[in-house]
């Protein structure tokens, strides 16, 4: 089945220490989305890429980067995690922008910070 | 301002009753609506779109939802609820043009019991 697979689902690192979360599609979708969920809050965007295209939203703090190497992995770099930082990162995918697309979620890495 | 309101934080119904979960939604422009559902350490699942056409929409595992241009609402139902159906669930608007990122709902939380 085509899917969007995030690894690892838990993930524990210590202040300040960084850490690197993958996200893989065998969807073949042009779009891969980074979000930030909080205790059963609404996912946050933190920022896409459109194809190579990388879309970071104003809000999101400079300590969050992502890279994606090729259509189908995407990274979350979180390069100094503070506490505040320990939630819910989701990976989704799209084929298009808009449209009416739906986009399609990984189950998440649950991120704790010691 | 764009927003979605989803004014329930918790709904709950019996097993075999039918459920609605309520969604009313503020944007400038045509909108996309959406629905999603998040069982406990999981990602959003995709349920259900409107983007034009038939009023009513149907979705996966029995639900379906009502687009109403007049009451800018999009509500969730299903006939006869189910205890597995007991998750969150989120609304999400895109619009037609401009914006293509989802704006959530806060989610409403439906427990089912038997």
């Amino acid at each position: 089945d085509a899917m969007v697979i995030q690894n690892p689902r838990y993930q524990v690192t210590q202040f300040g220490k960084p850490v690197t979360l993958s996200c893989s599609q065998t969807l073949n979708h042009n779009v891969m989305y980074w979000y930030q969920q909080k205790s059963s809050q609404a996912p946050k965007l933190l920022f896409h890429y459109y194809d190579k295209d990388f879309n970071n939203e104003a809000d999101t703090p400079d300590n969050f980067q992502s890279r994606r190497p090729n259509t189908s992995f995407c990274f979350l770099d979180i390069r100094s995690p503070g506490l505040g930082d320990a939630a819910m990162y989701l990976c989704a995918t799209s084929r298009d922008r808009g449209l009416g697309q739906p986009q399609h979620f990984g189950d998440g890495t649950r991120l704790s910070i010691l | 301002a764009q927003s979605v309101a989803q004014p329930e934080d918790q709904v709950n119904v019996a097993e075999g009753n039918p459920l609605t979960v309520k969604c009313t939604y503020s944007v400038s422009g045509n909108p996309y609506l959406f629905w999603y559902v998040q069982y406990p350490n999981r990602g959003l699942q995709f349920l259900l779109k409107y983007i034009t056409g038939d009023n009513l929409v149907k979705g996966s595992y029995g639900f379906e939802a009502e687009f109403n241009k007049s009451q800018t609402s999009f509500h969730l139902k299903k006939p006869s609820a189910l205890v597995s159906d007991s998750a969150l669930y989120f609304c999400a608007v895109t619009l037609t043009s401009g914006t293509y990122k989802y704006i959530f709902g806060t989610g409403t939380r439906l427990k089912v019991l038997a």
